[in-house]
């Protein structure tokens, strides 16, 4: 069953804008990692944050972490054409040895 | 070397046959897992292998056998499958450690489609 939900489903914008997608989950967690996939391929890790750390930044993406709220967002600048593509949340809860999977957010980025 | 191969591509099958979808990396990695993703939902646990021994079946039915000959190689079999069986197969592979505490790296998966 899916740990986690995301909003907004689907996200619609123009190069150079942000793009913010959001992930929340149920159990306790020890990290939490998001996940990029284009249409019919493989899922491609972004970016792991640990759950002692409320934020991390990797190139353009900017992650936030709220344990107490059970969320977590990842924020894309300046987006590109090639961002598009269905973006993933994935957590483990406490002794668990695989991730589940959020419901994810499908971007789209308009040039 | 941090790609994750699978063979077939595509594959088709009637529901009485046998077929075996094949996944290989020499990351070094520990652990290896199978997940199946139907059209615009996330992809979803089946199996996980640990140090080569299965450490996770989720309820997946008998008619999908994994194995794994070595550290390097995991296959799914598959047989008598239905239909609904249809979807997209994505093997992984990460480091062993604590639960979800390593980045998982994905081949490109197999689409299978059952007739």
């Amino acid at each position: 069953s899916q740990q986690g939900e995301e909003d907004p489903q689907a996200l619609s914008i123009q190069e150079g804008e942000n793009a913010t997608m959001n992930c929340s989950y149920k159990t306790s967690i020890n990290n939490l990692q998001w996940y990029r996939q284009n249409s019919g391929r493989g899922l491609v890790h972004l970016i792991l944050i640990r759950s002692n750390e409320r934020e991390k930044h990797s190139g353009r993406l900017r992650v936030t972490l709220d344990t107490s709220k059970k969320s977590s967002s990842l924020l894309i600048t300046a987006s590109r054409a090639a961002d598009t593509a269905s973006y993933f949340c994935g957590t483990a809860g406490t002794g668990r040895r695989a991730l589940t999977f959020g419901s994810g957010t499908r971007l789209q980025v308009q040039p | 070397d941090t790609e994750v191969t699978q063979t077939p591509k595509h594959l088709v099958m009637g529901m009485t046959n046998k077929k075996s979808l094949k996944c290989e990396q020499h990351m070094g990695h520990r652990a290896m897992y199978w997940y199946k993703q139907k059209a615009k939902k996330p992809p979803e646990l089946m199996f996980v292998y640990s140090y080569e021994k299965l450490s996770i079946n989720e309820s997946v039915p008998s008619r999908f056998s994994p194995e794994c000959p070595n550290s390097s190689l995991l296959n799914l079999h598959l047989h008598a499958l239905q239909p609904e069986d249809s979807a997209l197969y994505l093997c992984a592979s990460s480091q062993e450690g604590l639960a979800g505490a390593y980045e998982q790296y994905f081949g490109p998966g197999t689409r299978l489609t059952v007739t």
